[in-house]
C-alpha cells in the first residue's frame, strides 16, 4: 500500500489567494482526519470524516476553512482567502474502525506570504 | 483547551543513556494512549501504544508507563541512539469514536 498520499508537499501562496490541499487515504480506511501542526498547539485536529461524512468540524478555525470528502478515496481542505497566520504543516491521516491509531501522510507545508 | 500536555518542548540525552519523555492528560475518559515519532519533513509514525487496563507496555528499547491516578504517561527509550532524535507526540483517545488528542510534542536530541 502506498500509504496516505498528500499533495502538494509544499505550497507558497500570497495572502488572499485560495489554497486547496489534497489527500488520498489508505484504501479500506473509513476514517479521515485533517490536522494542522504549529509550534504553539502541536497537532491540532481540524475536522474528521467517517464513511465520507463530516463528523466533527469544531476544530476548523474559521469560515475561511472548508473540507470535503466526495468519495472514499479523496478529500480536500480549502482555505479561502488565505492569511499569513494559516502558515503551518497540514497533515491528513486515515484509519479504520477496529483499530485505534492513525496512519499519517507526509504533510503539506503551507506558507502564506 | 489542551487535553494532552507535553510540558517539555525539548530534551537532550547522551547516546546510550535513558530518554524519558513525559505526557499528562486531563480527561479521565481517555482509555487508550499512543506515542508517535516524527522526523523532519515526514508525517508522524506510530511507535507504541498502551491501553488503560495496563500500566506498562514494552517493545524492544521502548517502554510506555501509564499512571492512571496521576493521569500521566511516560515513554522510556533505553539505550538511546542518535537515530532516535525526532519529535515525539503523545496522543490519547476515549472509547467514543476514533478521535485522538495530541500533545504539542517533545523534540529529542540524542548526542553521539
Amino acid at each position: 500500500d502506498a500509504g496516505v498520499i498528500q499533495s502538494p508537499r509544499h505550497e507558497v501562496t500570497e495572502m488572499g489567494q485560495e489554497v486547496t490541499l489534497r489527500c488520498k487515504p489508505i484504501s479500506g480506511h473509513d476514517y479521515l482526519f485533517w490536522y494542522r501542526q504549529t509550534m504553539m498547539r502541536g497537532l491540532e485536529l481540524l475536522i474528521y470524516f467517517n464513511n465520507n461524512v463530516p463528523i466533527d468540524d469544531s476544530g476548523m478555525p474559521e469560515d475561511r476553512f472548508s473540507a470535503k470528502m466526495p468519495n472514499a478515496s479523496f478529500s480536500t481542505l480549502k482555505i479561502q482567502p488565505s492569511e499569513p497566520r494559516d502558515s503551518a504543516v497540514y497533515f491528513c491521516a486515515s484509519s479504520f474502525i477496529g483499530t485505534r491509531g492513525y496512519t499519517f501522510g507526509s504533510g503539506t507545508r503551507l506558507t502564506v506570504v | 483547551d489542551q487535553q494532552v500536555k507535553q510540558n517539555s518542548p525539548s530534551l537532550s540525552v547522551q547516546e546510550g543513556r535513558i530518554s524519558i519523555l513525559n505526557c499528562d492528560y486531563t480527561n479521565s475518559m481517555f482509555d487508550y494512549f499512543l506515542w508517535y515519532k516524527k522526523y523532519p519533513a515526514e508525517g508522524p509514525t506510530f511507535l507504541i501504544s498502551i491501553s488503560s487496563i495496563k500500566d506498562k507496555n514494552e517493545d524492544g528499547r521502548f517502554t510506555v508507563f501509564l499512571n492512571k491516578s496521576a493521569k500521566h504517561l511516560s515513554l522510556h527509550i533505553v539505550p538511546s541512539q542518535p537515530g532516535d532524535s525526532a519529535v515525539y507526540f503523545c496522543a490519547a483517545s476515549a472509547d467514543t469514536g476514533n478521535q485522538f488528542y495530541f500533545g504539542t510534542g517533545t523534540s529529542l536530541t540524542v548526542i553521539p
